[in-house]
């Protein structure tokens, strides 16, 4: 079983509708949640980071963690033609010890909005 | 700013041969992580380095797969000799240091290609 499981889609979707997409996780020690988006050809840039559990909200986005039951998930509010892409959640333990700052990044859900 | 510079950008070689990826890192950033891509596995974390000092290398698939990092704004990938399921983007990122939410900030790749 992969420490991170994302569904890799592809999800296709109509301009302005709500987007949302998710991963679940298995490693406890997971206390720092993010979000990356991948256009094609590009490498990975952070979009959103979380600490623990609760919700963040940054324009369209927003992202929320349920620890208790190891679920994260990354909301696209009137999504744009320019939101398609492949969006990656991470995860990296707490400070101490050699894995702080070890990322484990999911499949990657490819998404394409169009208009 | 430059960014994460990494060359070359797509590298085709025959299987046997030696292969070498670069990596430059943003100025001022101390971390370094090497992570290869493909569409079963996904992003997966190949080693990183902290202050030159390589602090995880369990990713790393076998000894085939090397990387050093001889000064603190350069490192490189070498695998020797390649195989064909080496095939992969392989990607370069830099942080601060080594907390997940300094930023990873990631090179546009390099598309490895062993026939």
């Amino acid at each position: 079983q992969k420490e991170v499981e994302q569904d890799p889609g592809p999800l296709s979707v109509p301009e302005g509708a709500i987007v949302s997409l998710n991963c679940t996780y298995s490693n406890s020690a997971f206390q720092y949640f993010m979000w990356y988006r991948q256009y094609s050809r590009k490498g990975p840039e952070l979009l959103m980071y979380t600490y623990s559990s609760g919700n963040k909200e940054d324009g369209r986005f927003t992202a929320q963690v349920d620890k208790s039951s190891k679920y994260i998930s990354l909301f696209i509010r009137d999504s744009q033609p320019s939101d398609s892409a492949t969006y990656l959640c991470a995860m990296a333990p707490g400070a101490g010890g050699t894995s702080y700052g070890k990322l484990t990044f999911g499949q990657g859900t490819i998404l394409t909005v169009h208009p | 700013d430059a960014g994460v510079i990494q060359s070359p950008r797509h590298e085709v070689t025959e299987m046997g041969q030696e292969v070498t990826l670069r990596c430059k890192l943003i100025s001022g950033h101390n971390s370094l992580f090497w992570y290869r891509q493909t569409m079963m596995r996904g992003l997966e974390l190949l080693i990183y380095f902290n202050n030159n000092v390589p602090i995880d290398d369990s990713g790393m698939p076998e000894d085939r797969f090397s990387a050093k990092m001889p000064n603190a704004s350069f490192s490189t990938l070498k695998i020797q000799p390649s195989e064909p399921r080496d095939s992969a983007v392989y990607f370069c990122a830099s942080s601060v240091d080594r907390g997940p939410l300094g930023g990873y900030t990631f090179g546009s790749g390099t598309r490895l290609t062993v026939v």
